[in-house]
């Protein structure tokens, strides 16, 4: 089955520093990716829509210049957290849409356990 | 907009016995799809078992099974002969057909503990 990659796993900052959350589709190109965060014992709330080539999508309510998104090939979608604060504190999970017959499924990547001191 | 609606945060099961996790979804469109996720204490998103909108017969996979009622917009989710390795998050999700344009639409989630 199609495999998703996040690095790292998890990650503790310090406040005011920038984190960068990649996001690999292993075995299949992924034009689309998609980035959650989900707060303990809560759902996933989608932050964005990342295309290849080109700008993200966000949700309303998510700050475009605190996170970061760049898809700059098939198989790779980074998340960057620039200037850290406490609150940013959080589990960031990505998916990829699977291209070909199962175009409407995604595979999820194991999460990444962001921590802000 | 869509929206879906898990209305059990909590269940619990005995292993082996049979139990059933509800959701409902809201939308206007004809054609969708409809998921079943599981997220164990690794936090790592399974998925469980998908239904098209077009079909009329229930998905089912091996213990799991869905009872699709698409006239109620129900979709709940069967679980059978529990097992303690069951014990998750449970979540419903909505996807329109022709998901270029969209995404997964979540409900809260339900967390299932299965007792010995």
């Amino acid at each position: 089955g199609a495999v998703v990659s996040q690095h790292p796993s998890w990650v503790i900052c310090k406040s005011g520093t920038s984190v960068k959350i990649e996001c690999r589709s292993l075995d299949f190109q992924a034009t689309t990716m998609f980035w959650y965060r989900q707060f303990p014992k809560q759902s996933l709330m989608l932050m964005a829509t990342s295309n290849e080539g080109s700008k993200a999508t966000y949700e309303q309510g998510v700050e475009k210049d605190k996170f970061l998104i760049n898809h700059a090939s098939l198989t790779l979608s980074t998340l960057t957290v620039t200037s850290a604060h406490p609150e940013d504190s959080s589990f960031y999970i990505c998916s990829a849409r699977s291209p070909g017959p199962l175009y409407n499924e995604q595979f999820f990547g194991p999460g990444t356990r962001l921590t802000v001191l | 907009a869509q929206t879906v609606t898990q209305s059990q945060p909590e269940m619990s099961v005995q292993e082996a016995e049979t139990v059933t996790l509800s959701c409902t979804y809201d939308t206007s469109e004809n054609n969708y799809y409809l998921f079943w996720y599981k997220q164990p204490p690794s936090r790592q998103m399974i998925l469980v078992i998908r239904q098209e909108a077009y079909k009329q017969q229930n998905a089912t996979e091996n213990r799991f099974s869905v009872n699709f009622q698409k006239a109620a917009k129900s979709f709940s989710l069967k679980i059978s002969d529990s097992q303690l390795g069951d014990t998750a998050m449970y979540f419903c999700a909505f996807l329109r057909y022709g998901g270029s344009q969209g995404n997964l639409i979540f409900g809260k989630g339900t967390k299932l503990s299965v007792k010995p």
